[in-house]
């Protein structure tokens, strides 16, 4: 199975900061790849797919880089319903593995 | 607009069972695969496996063998999730998402709002 390592676990940030989130698998997976955000209680929303591509209706502040096995979520401007928890995942093969998950906080 | 509306909240005693709904809208049933997604309490995401909404034919994650089981009713756009003789380690919210390619790329592009399924004796 190809392994997901996002760092870090947790970020405390202010409104207006600028918020980077990095993913690492363990085998090279080209851009298959997917970021999703989750609020508390509710169920995750994709944001990005194929690594860099926005999904509709999701604000231009959040995009997505690299490929292979680098991979990272960038948010411009921290805005107060960015705090969530957002998760990584790979699917070039089954079993469609997530990362562990970024709690972003506000401070 | 496409709907993914999952069956409540659900108490079990260890060793009984459980199945969780999920009923679609909005789009062709059968042309999207659906997926099972399981969160323990305050853990991340854990993919369980799919079921071809075509052929019916399940493919379980490893650790989601034997005791679950997926399956349809595409008369009325429904996924099924069966958990037998659950645990306490069970105790989770499941999710169904919707499995589409875009860009050559698999997204789980719609979720369900989740099934809380608890087990305690």
């Amino acid at each position: 199975d190809i392994q997901m390592t996002q760092s870090p676990s947790s970020l405390s940030a202010s409104v207006g900061d600028r918020v980077t989130i990095t993913c690492r698998t363990s085998q090279s997976i080209s851009s298959y790849f997917n970021w999703y955000q989750q609020k508390p209680g509710k169920a995750p929303k994709v944001l990005i797919y194929a690594a860099s591509s926005l999904q509709s209706g999701v604000p231009s502040r959040f995009s997505g880089s690299g490929s292979g096995t680098d991979f990272t979520l960038t948010i411009a401007s921290l805005q107060p319903e960015d705090f969530a928890t957002y998760y990584c995942q790979q699917s070039y093969i089954s079993p469609y593995t997530f990362g562990q998950g970024t709690k972003l906080e506000i401070k | 607009q496409v709907q993914l509306v999952q069956s409540g909240s659900e108490l079990k005693k260890p060793g009984a069972s459980v199945k969780v709904s999920c009923k679609a809208s909005g789009y062709t049933f059968t042309s999207h695969t659906m997926n099972w997604v399981r969160q323990a309490p305050g853990q991340g995401l854990e993919w369980m496996g799919w079921i071809n909404t075509n052929t019916g034919n399940p493919t379980y994650a490893q650790g989601f063998t034997g005791r679950f089981v997926f399956s349809l009713d595409t008369s009325v756009s429904t996924a099924y999730l069966q958990i037998s003789y659950l645990k306490a380690e069970d105790t989770a919210v499941y999710y169904c998402a919707r499995y589409s390619v875009v860009r050559g790329v698999i997204v789980f592009d719609y979720w369900g709002q989740g099934t809380l399924v608890t087990v305690s004796s």
